[in-house]
């Protein structure tokens, strides 16, 4: 149980397009959604927080217009990555939980990883 | 602020036991975690442990906790080559935001 699905699993976009990229809850309803970045040999870098229903909150530093969340049910949240640039680059991890805040454990699945490579 | 902090890099030969070091900041941390990740995928729960425990086995994995030290280790009883990934640490103040360490990557040679 508590598997969690990202598609695409990898992406090559030209600068200046906008690239979406899904996460899934495939066996449970994920209150909360979260997105990361990851560079390489690096550790994960929390993006934004996304609870169903209401608007993601940003990481300091990450810019809520170019990276737009959107998290319209208790199975989808989009990560939509736009006018994307070269230095988007990176792999994208999302992690689902179907605590709230303050729940027992705060215990979050991760979805396989998305590399978005922009040309 | 919150800081969590891991060696880069562990060998340890096939058979033998690894032993995985992170050192955190946050007094408040609720849970802590152990994360492995293989290459090109996302993170796999290992374990955790509350911080009212000092221990925690889980088959081959044994977790020890020093609060007063806000260090936590992993120890992988004898390690096999499917082992080798980087191993991350996390913690939580139960808010559900994790912290992670930058990761350490263990290779198992024969």
């Amino acid at each position: 149980g508590a598997v969690v699905s990202q598609h695409p699993s990898r992406v090559i976009c030209k600068s200046g397009t906008s690239v979406k990229i899904e996460c899934r809850s495939l066996d449970f309803q994920a209150t909360t959604m979260f997105w990361y970045r990851q560079f390489p040999k690096q550790s994960l870098m929390l993006m934004a927080t996304s609870n169903e229903g209401s608007k993601a909150t940003y990481e300091q530093g990450v810019e809520k217009d170019k990276f737009l969340i959107n998290h319209a049910s208790l199975t989808l949240s989009t990560l939509t990555v736009t006018s994307a640039h070269p230095e988007d680059s990176s792999f994208y991890i999302c992690s689902a939980s179907h605590g709230t805040s303050g729940s027992s454990r705060g215990e979050q699945y991760f979805g396989p990883g998305t590399r978005l490579t922009v040309t | 602020g919150e800081d969590v902090e891991q060696s880069l890099f562990l060998s340890v030969r096939e058979g033998d036991s690894s032993v995985i070091n992170c050192t955190y900041t946050d007094s408040s941390s609720t849970y802590l975690y152990w994360y492995k990740q293989e290459p090109g995928a996302g993170l796999q729960l290992l374990t955790y442990i509350f911080s009212n425990m000092d221990m925690k086995q889980d088959q081959r994995l044994t977790v020890l906790l020093n609060k007063k030290d806000k260090h936590l280790s992993l120890r992988i009883a004898d390690t096999q080559t499917g082992d080798s990934a980087i191993y991350f640490c996390a913690e939580s103040n139960g808010y559900n935001k994790l912290i992670f360490g930058a990761g350490t990557r263990l290779a198992v040679h024969p």
